[in-house]
């Protein structure tokens, strides 16, 4: 069966760095694009950035844009995101999720259990 | 950036009603539109993607309906696992925003 699982989640001050770890089985990793979301404690889900299956596309929502990277090791069917320069509005769980694109559109079909990040002094 | 809207933002229900949920995107979105549910502590589940299209190992009670800017989540009998967070979800451009939820609780 399809499973994620997140890791890496920490207490870092801000300004901080830390990189999370997604890993990926039971599953083709490498024919898969994979995405990262986050949610805010007791808020909504933002997406934050999406790889292809190959890692050659990213995407990114700008409010993230050049503090964090997405990066994959199919080989090892794993997925990244560095975090850098941390703010105390990026505390949040951060979600792992498998996508299935499709023409326009995609979905999110399979999520991992999410791994805690908090940005605090 | 594709801004989506939920009504109700909560309701409550009992146990075998029939619930519907509201989302409107700020433009035309097609039928690029997903629903998850989300309990407490857990990671969100899909249930309806592309509009309409129920996902595999989904209750049939749980359909889907819509095209352009409004769509509608609805739930024919509501079960005990049905209480939990709805949140729809646009895949029609990145960034793939996210509705506010809607939290269906026990009357």
């Amino acid at each position: 069966q399809v499973e994620l699982a997140e890791s890496g989640g920490d207490l870092v001050k801000p300004g901080g760095s830390l990189r999370l770890s997604c890993a990926a089985s039971g599953f083709r990793f490498d024919d898969y694009y994979m995405n990262w979301i986050r949610q805010a404690p007791g808020k909504g889900l933002e997406w934050i950035s999406d790889i292809s299956s190959s890692g050659k596309t990213k995407k990114y929502a700008d409010s993230m844009k050049g503090r964090f990277t997405i990066s994959r090791d199919n080989a090892n069917n794993l997925l990244y995101l560095q975090l850098n320069n941390l703010r105390a509005e990026d505390t949040a769980v951060y979600y792992c999720a498998r996508g299935r694109y499709y023409g326009s559109g995609s979905h999110f079909d399979y999520w991992g259990q999410g791994t805690l990040v908090t940005v605090s002094s | 950036d594709i801004h989506m809207t939920q009504s109700p933002s909560s309701l409550s229900a009992s146990i075998g009603d029939r619930v519907a949920i509201t989302c409107r995107a700020s433009q035309n979105i097609g039928t690029y539109l997903n629903w998850y549910h989300q309990k407490p502590g857990k990671a969100p589940k899909l249930l309806i993607y592309s509009a309409s299209s129920l996902q595999s190992g989904v209750p049939s009670r749980f359909g889907g309906s819509g095209s352009g800017t409004a769509f509608t989540l609805t739930i024919s009998s509501l079960q005990p696992e049905d209480f939990a967070t709805y949140f729809c979800q646009q895949s029609y451009s990145a960034p793939f925003t996210f509705g506010p939820g809607t939290k269906v609780d026990i009357k």
